[in-house]
């Protein structure tokens, strides 16, 4: 299995500001994703992160508004752009690893945008 | 990448086993079927993953027919903090999950 912290675990910010959310995982592992979970839904994925490369962005999700970073093989940033009170979600990271190529998930951070 | 379908809620007794069918008609032969569970506010928790015939650890057990085309994760004696949502996904190595709506569990004293 794989541990993972991300920081902060909740934040209130204001729209049009921006916040940058950090994942760290105690192993080193080549695919980590960041998912996001809008209040009473099911997880959306938002990127792939793989280090060394440009991160790779689902349908909806631009790099301007969700510019993502993967400096090395245990961290990964997401930055929530300029936003807006629909960017109030659950933001997600997850990694797989292990034999089986399990993703595990980081605990989340909570946003709230007034 | 293959499509799940699980049903959107069960409700239980504390005690009683739980069993929750996963459909998963398209599974591609590179594929597992792995199974989370979430409590609300935190991140999905791995339960189990396989890729064929039974598997069983410590929390839970997960039946896998020959065709695959569906999966069953069997949890004994549930309890109250058994109650959460259970998701059931389908994919191989760098394949990017696709998370249905899940199948929430209630358990009842």
């Amino acid at each position: 299995s794989a541990v993972i912290s991300q920081k902060p675990s909740r934040d209130i910010c204001q729209r049009g500001t921006s916040l940058t959310i950090q994942c760290q995982v105690d192993s080193q592992v080549t695919m980590m994703f960041w998912y996001r979970q809008q209040p009473g839904q099911s997880l959306t994925l938002i990127a792939t992160a793989n280090q060394g490369s440009e991160a790779t962005y689902e349908s909806g999700f631009v790099i301007d508004k969700f510019p993502i970073s993967r400096p090395n093989l245990t961290f990964s940033t997401l930055t929530v752009s300029n936003m807006s009170p629909e960017d109030s979600s659950i933001y997600l990271c997850s990694v797989e690893t292990g034999i089986m190529e399990t993703q595990y998930f980081g605990p989340g951070t909570r946003l709230l945008v007034l | 990448l293959a499509k799940t379908t699980q049903p959107i809620s069960m409700d239980s007794y504390e005690g009683q086993e739980v069993n929750i069918t996963c459909s998963h008609n398209n599974i591609a032969t590179n594929d597992y079927i792995t199974w989370y569970q979430q409590f609300p506010s935190q991140g999905p928790r791995f339960i189990i993953q396989g890729y064929k015939t039974k598997v069983t650890n410590e929390v839970a057990s997960l039946f896998i027919p020959a065709d695959r085309k569906s999966s069953t994760l069997s949890l004994p004696r549930v309890s109250l903090s058994d109650t959460a949502v259970y998701y059931c996904l389908v994919g191989a190595y760098g394949q990017n999950f696709v998370f249905g709506p899940g199948t929430r569990l209630s358990v009842l004293p």
